[in-house]
């Protein structure tokens, strides 16, 4: 299976502040047709994951512009350019390539 | 606007079967392969399994294979996971989603316990 890592695990933030997460895959995310199934998850306490982010780079419909993905092949990044009080939960990276598609073991963040 | 109903959790003993259900709203049903997903509680994501449209292709995680089996019915909008010879490690809340790999609609979820 692929092994997605994520770090940090835990990201206490500044209001205001950015903050960014890495996910890492152990093998190349590159599907038959070209494209990166990445995704990235938004989870708040009690609440189904959200997704945010997918094919690396796409903002889903409704997610602020402060959220943006990044990466290739198998170093993936997301963005959070100034964190708001709304962006508190666990983050997960998931890739949809290789099955059993894998999820990250996720990323809590919290305000300071 | 889609949505996604999970119903079928609840306490069941080791060994046991359950069946769980998801009913869809807000899109073409048919259209779309859909998911199941699990979360032990305090735990992370796990994929389980998908199914076609058409219910062509099924696929498994190995941590379930064999004991469930994923199905739907477009006619009435839902989609099914079969349970048997459950474990106290089957224990989690299960999500169904639209798409393998997409998942870009979720389901809130149904709590299944596995305990003696």
């Amino acid at each position: 299976d692929v092994v997605m890592t994520q770090s940090p695990l835990s990201l206490p933030v500044t209001l205001g502040q950015p903050a960014s997460i890495s996910c890492r895959s152990s093998q190349s995310l590159v599907y038959s047709d070209g494209d990166i199934y990445l995704n990235w998850f938004h989870q708040r306490p009690g609440q189904s994951p959200r997704r945010l982010i997918y094919k690396v780079s796409n903002r889903d419909s409704g997610v602020p512009d402060r959220f943006s993905g990044s990466g290739s092949g198998t170093d993936f990044t997301l963005k959070i350019s100034r964190v708001e009080a709304e962006d508190v939960g666990v983050y997960y990276c998931m890739q949809g390539t290789h099955w059993p598609f894998t999820f990250g073991p996720g990323t809590k963040v919290d305000i300071k | 606007q889609v949505q996604l109903v999970e119903s079928g959790g609840g306490l069941v003993k080791p060994g046991g079967s359950l069946r769980l259900s998801c009913t869809a709203s807000g899109f073409t049903f048919s259209d779309y392969y859909m998911s199941w997903i699990r979360q032990a509680p305090g735990k992370g994501l796990e994929s389980l399994s998908y199914i076609s449209g058409r219910s062509t292709d099924t696929n498994y995680a190995d941590s379930v294979k064999g004991r469930f089996t994923i199905s739907r019915d477009n006619a009435k909008n839902s989609l099914y996971l079969q349970m048997n010879s459950l474990r106290a490690e089957d224990t989690a809340v299960y999500y169904c989603s639209r798409g393998p790999r997409r998942l870009d609609y979720w389901g809130q979820g149904t709590l299944i316990t596995v305990s003696s």
